[in-house]
């Protein structure tokens, strides 16, 4: 069964990056054919898909937020990772790793980032 | 892109059906058959229940089925239970660079 869970500070000051790592069990990040994505969520709010990195290494982002987005996997830790620069009060979410496109079928249980001085 | 549209909330009984729709256009719902639908209960994360406009994976309840009509997809739940209140989630491909999009989110309430 695979298990994915984030981990990373809950607060980051404004203009800071924001940091998040997602580490993998119960399968190898780098078997099969999968992507690997970052899905936030702020309070009372729907879910933003912020980018995902495929099996291959590839990545794609949200245009909304591309330019501030890094996605990269650590194959030797089985994990993978989110950086997100500059970042502003609308950056305060539940952050969630997951794997999957389209067919999302293994989530993180979700880490609350606030953005806060 | 544009998210998906689908209603803010819907409601029924015990033991009715009802059902929650999500209108894309012809570069996502409409042009593919890769929809998938999600449970989302309070501070939980979201659940996988449809995949493919109509599949269920393992493990979910028959109660939950979905279809697809032009640019609107549809997910039905039958025989409303107080288990079933939750926020649900569309998600379909798209031929955008994003390759996803999700829709706005529905709320259920079971009265």
């Amino acid at each position: 069964q695979v298990q994915l869970q984030e981990s990373g500070p809950g607060l980051v000051k404004p203009s800071q990056t924001l940091s998040l790592t997602c580490t993998v069990s119960g399968g190898s990040i780098s078997s099969g054919s999968y992507y690997w994505s970052w899905i936030r969520q702020p309070a009372g709010k729907g879910l933003e898909w912020i980018g995902r990195i495929y099996t291959s290494g590839s990545t794609n982002y949200n245009p909304s937020l591309k330019s501030r987005v890094t996605i990269s996997v650590d194959t030797s830790k089985n994990q993978f990772s989110l950086k997100l620069s500059s970042v502003t009060a609308a950056d305060t979410a539940v952050y969630y790793c997951a794997r999957g496109l389209i067919e999302i079928d293994y989530w993180g249980q979700g880490t609350l980032v606030t953005v806060s001085s | 892109q544009s998210a998906l549209t689908q209603p803010a909330s819907v409601s029924g009984s015990p033991g009715q059906s009802i059902t929650i729709s999500c209108t894309g256009t012809s570069s996502d719902v409409g042009g593919y058959n890769y929809v998938s639908w999600y449970q989302q209960h309070p501070g939980k994360a979201p659940k996988l229940m449809i995949y493919e406009v109509s599949n269920r994976p393992s493990g979910v309840s028959n109660r939950f089925s979905g279809s697809k009509s032009g640019n609107t997809a549809s997910l039905t739940i039958s025989g409303l239970q107080a288990e079933d209140e939750a926020d649900y989630y569309c998600s379909s491909y798209t031929s955008s660079s994003t390759l996803e999009v999700f829709g706005t989110g529905t709320k259920v309430t079971v009265l």
